[in-house]
């Protein structure tokens, strides 16, 4: 069975500084990786995702992610964080062929001035 | 304008009530899911269907019956509310099944069972 671990639960970080949130994936397959964030109160936004060909991805904000495939790994980092970047950010897994993604339990990044 | 839109966004109800949610997408997707998040936020996948038909029922109990009347729509209904169904409902809707589609969610329906 498909899984997905996000080895932190909270991330404080300075204003300006940068962050990874790091997640790793369980999967006998090939994976399709994706990182969602919420804002307070709101939706799930995707951020970027990975299906296929370069291992750098890139997304929205700002932000990217590396998939490592032999570290089943799919950190996401962002150079620079700004306090709007404060949200919980989710790590998601594709699995089989029904579109049923199955989530991380979440990283809370806290951006502080 | 919104993508994927859900009412009421906010349901405060009595133990024993049954109550509903619905959504609706205009977004011409053919699937729609709906998605549990706990008070740990941590999110499950509760059913999907596609051009109306279900194709995933994770281990849901049988209170919660999702209806799907067009695919533009998926309404949760819930008998019988207790305690733990208190949480956050998210609609989502991809374009197809399968590839790696984006999912969109909804802004989700809080609800809280007294």
């Amino acid at each position: 069975a498909q899984s997905v671990t996000q080895l932190d639960s909270q991330v404080p970080v300075f204003e300006e500084a940068p962050v990874e949130l790091r997640c790793n994936y369980s999967s006998s397959v090939s994976v399709y990786l994706f990182w969602y964030v919420q804002y307070p109160n709101q939706g799930l936004q995707l951020l970027l995702k990975y299906l296929s060909g370069s291992t750098l991805v890139k997304g929205i904000n700002g932000f990217e992610a590396e998939f490592n495939k032999s570290q089943t790994s799919f950190h996401l980092r962002k150079p620079s964080v700004h306090i709007s970047d404060t949200a919980e950010y989710f790590c998601a897994v594709l699995s089989g062929g029904y579109n049923k993604l199955i989530f991380g339990a979440g990283t809370r990044l806290a951006v502080h001035p | 304008d919104t993508a994927v839109s859900q009412t009421p966004k906010y349901l405060v109800t009595q133990m024993g009530n049954d109550k509903s949610i619905k959504c609706e997408q205009n977004l011409g997707h053919d699937t729609m899911y709906w998605y549990k998040q706990d008070s740990k936020k941590f999110l499950k996948i509760m059913f999907s269907y596609n051009n109306k038909e279900l194709i995933i029922n994770e281990t849901v109990p049988n209170r919660f019956s999702p209806k799907s009347p067009d695919k533009a729509h998926l309404n949760l209904h819930i008998n019988s509310l207790e305690l733990g169904d208190s949480a956050v409902y998210f609609c989502a809707s991809s374009q197809v099944l399968g590839g790696g589609e984006t999912q969109y969610f909804g802004p989700g329906t809080r609800l809280l069972v007294l």
